[in-house]
């Protein structure tokens, strides 16, 4: 089974505009981290936000914020106020801390933010 | 503060020529070290992870193989290169903890001609 799931190949906002990036995890551990990364063109991965499943509030960071719901497993991304600059890949990593040694990612989601 | 270097940042070779990239890592001692591969418009797929010198595990099975001399250099190689290992290479480092987010290099584009 896929430990990261991201259902949105490609999302499309209006800049200055709030969106939303789906991350779904799988894990039986009870102590995990999620995280998200931008990849722009340039190829560099760029660390944005953690999670971590103990944690009592979402995390935010600037205009990232994480929606995490623990029942549902789910970390997702939410961006407000898009900017051009934010198009770029966004990935969704898990590591676990039985497995600690591991980031697991998704597929990815491509964001492009329209003028 | 921290720093990771990976080389070169783009490779084009033959089919059947070996490889070797390289990445380091300055500032920390003792990290957990990874190299990834990600094909166009793809996700990132692990292909080594290392714990200490002279520790690898590898995730798939395929025609390359890592190596840490020293606790801060990770290098991939390959003996013979196939059309299929074309792909963005990225090296990263981490520390232990479970909350300790992954520092990526700039990636090396490697096309298989």
């Amino acid at each position: 089974a896929q430990k990261i799931t991201q259902t949105q190949p490609g999302m499309f906002v209006q800049e200055k505009e709030a969106v939303t990036l789906d991350c779904t995890y799988d894990t039986s551990d009870p102590s995990y981290g999620l995280f998200w990364y931008k990849q722009p063109s340039s190829g560099e991965m760029i660390f944005l936000i953690y999670q971590g499943s103990y944690d009592q509030q979402n995390a935010t960071e600037g205009r990232y914020s994480l929606n995490f719901q623990k029942a549902r497993k789910s970390a997702n991304l939410v961006i407000s106020a898009s900017q051009l600059g934010d198009s770029a890949m966004y990935f969704c990593a898990m590591r676990e801390a039985n497995t600690g040694n591991q980031f697991y990612f998704g597929t990815g989601t491509s964001l492009t933010v329209i003028p | 503060s921290q720093t990771i270097h990976q080389w070169p940042a783009t490779l084009v070779q033959p089919v059947g020529s070996p490889l070797s990239l390289e990445c380091t890592v300055e500032g920390t001692s003792n990290p957990n070290l990874y190299w990834y591969r990600q094909a166009a418009g793809r996700g990132l797929q692990l292909l080594f992870y290392s714990v200490g010198i002279g520790q690898i595990s590898s995730e798939v099975p395929q025609n390359l193989s890592a190596s840490r001399p020293q606790d801060r250099q990770f290098i991939l190689s390959s003996k013979k290169l196939l059309l299929s290992d074309s792909g963005f290479y990225l090296c990263a480092w981490s520390l232990w903890s479970q909350g300790a987010e992954a520092f990526f290099g700039q990636g090396t584009r490697l096309t298989v001609v």
